[in-house]
C-alpha cells in the first residue's frame, strides 16, 4: 500500500539559511498535518491543511509557512534557520471523512542546522 | 490550552511481564488515538477510542478510556522484544488536531 513520502530524508543547512521540505500524502487522503520532533520529545504539532486550505495552527513559528498544492502535496517552508529548529519534520496524512480518522506518519526529514 | 500527560516516561521490563502507560488530559476529549514509535521510525497508529468508558483489545494490547473522556491507559500482556518501542497518546478535542503526550518509552530485556 502507498505510503505518505517524504523529501529529502535527510537536510543539512546552515543557520540564517532556507530549506523546503516535501511532502506527498497518500493517495485520495484530504488532510495534511505538519509536525516537529525533537530528540527524546514528542511530535509537536505545527500546521495543517485540508482540501489544499490550511485548516489548523499550531506552534508553527513566524519564520516557518506552509502550502498544500493542487496535486495535494505540501511544503513546508523554514526560512532564517536557528539551531534550534534541528530536529525530525513528520508529515502525516488522514482521510477525514473516515473512521478512525487516523494519521499516517511519514518517514520523516531529519533536519540539522550547523 | 488541551494538555495531555502521560506516566511514566520511561519503563525497562522483563520479557514476559506486562507494562501499562496511562494518559490524562486536561479537558475532555472527543476522541484518543495511541501510536507507537519504534527507535528512529515514525509513529505508527495502533488504535482509537471515542467512547466514554470503551474498552478495546488487540491481541496483548488494551486499551481503555476512560468514563469521563479525560482519560485513558495501554496495557500490554506479557511484553515481547518486539514491543519495544515509545508508545505515545494523542488526544483530540475537536475534529482532527492532536496534541501528543510525551510517551512512554518501554525497554524489554529479553
Amino acid at each position: 500500500a502507498a505510503g505518505v513520502i517524504q523529501s529529502p530524508r535527510h537536510l543539512i543547512k546552515e543557520k540564517r539559511e532556507t530549506a523546503t521540505l516535501k511532502c506527498y500524502p497518500i493517495p485520495r487522503h484530504d488532510t495534511v498535518y505538519w509536525y516537529q520532533q525533537g530528540p527524546g520529545q514528542d511530535p509537536q504539532f505545527l500546521i495543517s491543511f485540508y482540501e489544499k486550505m490550511q485548516s489548523d495552527k499550531g506552534s508553527i513559528p513566524d519564520r516557518f509557512s506552509a502550502q498544500q498544492f493542487s496535486d495535494y502535496h505540501s511544503e513546508l517552508n523554514m526560512s532564517s534557520l536557528e539551531l534550534g529548529d534541528s530536529a525530525l519534520y513528520f508529515c502525516a496524512s488522514s482521510f477525514l471523512a473516515g473512521v478512525p480518522y487516523e494519521q499516517y506518519f511519514g518517514p520523516g526529514t531529519r533536519l540539522t542546522v550547523t | 490550552g488541551q494538555q495531555v500527560m502521560q506516566i511514566p516516561q520511561y519503563q525497562h521490563v522483563q520479557e514476559g511481564e506486562d507494562f501499562t502507560t496511562y494518559c490524562n488530559s486536561s479537558t475532555t476529549l472527543s476522541n484518543i488515538q495511541w501510536y507507537k514509535q519504534r527507535p528512529g521510525g515514525h509513529p505508527v497508529f495502533l488504535i482509537q477510542l471515542v467512547k466514554s468508558g470503551e474498552v478495546k483489545k488487540q491481541k496483548r494490547l488494551t486499551f481503555q478510556f476512560g468514563e469521563a473522556k479525560k482519560n485513558s491507559s495501554l496495557h500490554i500482556t506479557a511484553t515481547q522484544t518486539t514491543d519495544v518501542g515509545t508508545y505515545f497518546c494523542a488526544g483530540s478535542g475537536g475534529y482532527s488536531t492532536l496534541t501528543f503526550g510525551k510517551g512512554t518509552m518501554l525497554l524489554v530485556s529479553p
